[in-house]
Order: C-alpha cells, then sequence, then structure tokens
C-alpha cells in the first residue's frame, strides 16, 4: 500500500452511535477520498478532499461527514451510524484529479458493522 | 445507461491460458482508465493505467483503449493462479468533474 493507513481496520457499533474513521498517508499527496464498497453497488465515492480544510461530496454522502486538518489525515464520521451504514470504508489518495498523475491508491480499508 | 460497465464474468480460464476482461463507459471526454485488482477481502491494487489510443504492455498485462467506441479492454498473458482476482475498470468521468467512476468487476478464476 503506497503509505496509507486506516483506523480502525474493524469496528462494531450499535445503531445511533457516532463513529470516526481515519486515514493517514505519507505520499504527502493532495486529494484524498473516501468509498463504500458493497455487494452489488461496487465502489461509491461519499467525500473527497482537494487540499486543507477543502472537502466536497460524492454520491453517497447522506449520513456522513468528513475533515481535513492537515495534508495527511481525512477524517470519515458518520453522525448517527444506521445499519445501512455497514460496509467496507476505503481510503485512496492522488496527486491530481484530471491530467496524468491522477491515479488512485488505496488503503487497506476498514470493515464496519453496524449493529 | 451505467457510467462505466464490464463483462458480467465469472471468467473462469485454464491455467497458461489468456483471460480478456472487458470494459466500456458513457463519457466520451473521458482520457484516463485504470485497471484495479482485488482479491478477496483486500483492497483494490492499480495494474494498469492507460491513457492514450493503443496498446500498454507491462509483464503479462496488456491494456488496450479506443477512445473511439468508448472501450478498454485488460488481457492477463499465461494466466497463473495468482491471477485469480476480481478486476475493477475505473474512468475518469470528465463529466463528472474528474470523479473516478468504476465497474462492478469482473471475477477472474484461474483453473491449475
Amino acid at each position: 500500500d503506497a503509505g496509507i493507513t486506516q483506523s480502525p481496520r474493524h469496528k462494531v457499533t450499535e445503531t445511533g452511535t457516532p463513529v470516526t474513521l481515519r486515514c493517514h498517508q505519507t505520499e504527502n499527496h493532495r486529494y484524498m477520498y473516501w468509498y463504500r464498497q458493497d455487494p452489488g453497488h461496487g465502489l461509491r465515492l461519499i467525500h473527497y478532499s482537494y487540499g486543507v480544510k477543502d472537502t466536497d461530496k460524492g454520491e453517497v454522502s447522506d449520513g456522513y461527514s468528513v475533515s481535513r486538518s492537515k495534508t495527511e489525515d481525512f477524517l470519515l464520521t458518520l453522525e448517527s451510524a444506521t445499519s445501512s451504514q455497514t460496509s467496507v470504508y476505503f481510503c485512496a489518495i492522488s496527486e491530481s484529479m484530471g491530467g496524468t498523475h491522477n491515479e488512485q491508491f488505496f488503503g487497506p480499508g476498514t470493515r464496519l458493522t453496524v449493529l | 445507461q451505467k457510467e462505466v460497465e464490464q463483462n458480467s464474468g465469472p471468467l473462469s480460464v485454464p491455467e497458461g491460458a489468456i483471460a480478456s476482461l472487458n470494459c466500456t463507459y458513457s463519457d466520451r471526454g473521458s482520457q484516463s482508465f485504470f485497471w484495479y485488482r482485488q482479491y478477496s477481502g483486500k483492497s483494490p491494487e492499480l495494474i494498469m493505467s492507460i491513457y492514450s489510443n493503443g496498446d500498454k504492455e507491462d509483464g503479462r498485462f496488456t491494456a488496450q483503449l479506443n477512445k473511439a467506441s468508448q472501450y478498454v479492454s485488460l488481457l492477463i498473458r499465461d494466466s497463473q493462479p495468482s491471477d485469480s482476482a476480481t478486476y475493477l475498470c475505473a474512468v475518469n468521468m470528465v463529466s463528472n468533474d474528474y470523479k473516478l467512476s468504476f465497474g462492478a468487476g469482473t471475477t477472474v478464476t484461474v483453473r491449475a
């Protein structure tokens, strides 16, 4: 993995509790992304960041918020977890979005179960 | 129409054969195309990127791009059991602010 770590790697929580997932990179890439992967839906973008304190929504952003206070860290928060948010969450990084050098590299993932 | 479509699979090939994976995309303006390999329970791993029409070879992998037909493919030559995985096609969607759109994936099984 291209210098990307995610924590925790596994988490079980109860409906209604807040949950924060962390992504940390050592590549100094500008762009960071949060995806979720579910059977039958593939990889879907939740939120992404194009710089410190600069974030934008993806296609499945409802119920999620993000923050990026440092280049290397991108946090995903589930304000009040629901069973529909049970999924595998992947963080990804890239140097750019358009043009070249826009390859995305993925972290190891976090498996979240909401009971 | 889905933004990125892959042949549904699963695809089963004998060891040593060529595995051929296909992908079509809807955004005619897209410029960047990627293939990821994902083993069960693991994260997607980038194996090929292609930006220009034609073929790009890297070891046993060849990516082929035809922008006029909005088609990108991946060939795996001399398939090995270690190639058994799900392969994801991804396209940078110019029409969606260069966000990456993924196909559903094609699962490949290489029979020893």
